[in-house]
């Protein structure tokens, strides 16, 4: 069935880039996300990227995806102590529009 | 303003009894998700809704049960089947095609003591 993996922990030091990865594994997903969860709080929709794009940038975050090899990539520029929260990544369910999310990656940044 | 508003926010269950969580949405979505998070686990979907009167099971349906009488509302069950209940449950809307954007509920934490 579906999948989606990432990495758990991320550590960078403020100011830094960021870089938070994801492999999936269905070819057929049209849509790929990328959500933010800060502590005790629901999701919060970062970005989105269509799957015949190669990279969608929207101010300090840019989107990576290599279709070829399932893999998905969010960058965040210049990293803010703000940025620290818990990322998903997730891929559409072709047939239900459903999301298959990963267990989600969280990020520490170090003044 | 325009959102989905699930209440409570903290829900304490005595073990054996039946507790319901309440999501709402105005934002004229036809579909609606129940996901439960646990710690390390990510996001894992109990039900589902694309339109009114009808829902499906999700991965991890045991256990819990819900009704959509109102295109605006999709409330969960979590009864006493469900052994281990306690979690932080996610409600989330679309607009219903593959594709839209879905847009997430502040969530409850349900504790069974």
């Amino acid at each position: 069935g579906e999948d989606v993996e990432q990495s758990l922990f991320l550590s960078v030091r403020e100011g830094d880039s960021s870089v938070i990865n994801c492999t999936y594994t269905d070819s057929s997903s049209t849509y790929l996300y990328w959500y933010k969860q800060e502590p005790g709080a629901g999701l919060q929709l970062l970005t989105y990227i269509f799957s015949n794009m190669d990279m969608k940038q929207d101010q300090r975050l840019t989107v990576l995806l290599n279709k070829k090899d399932k893999h998905l990539s969010l960058r965040i520029a210049d990293t803010q102590t703000g940025d620290s929260a818990i990322y998903f990544c997730a891929e559409s369910d072709g047939s239900q529009g459903n999301l298959i999310f990963g267990k989600g990656t969280k990020l520490s940044v170090k003044p | 303003d325009g959102g989905i508003t699930q209440s409570p926010k903290y829900l304490f269950r005595k073990e054996g009894q039946n507790v319901t969580l309440s999501c709402e949405q105005n934002l004229n979505h036809d579909a609606m998700y129940w996901y439960r998070q646990d710690p390390g686990q990510g996001l894992r979907l109990i039900y589902y809704s694309q339109i009114v009167n009808d829902f499906q099971k999700g991965d991890i349906a045991e256990g819990y049960s819900v009704s959509r009488e109102k295109k605006e509302s999709f409330p969960l069950t979590v009864t006493s089947a469900q052994k281990n209940p306690t979690a932080f449950y996610l409600c989330a809307s679309t607009q219903g095609s593959t594709g839209n954007t879905i847009y997430f509920g502040e969530g409850s934490w349900l504790t069974v003591v």
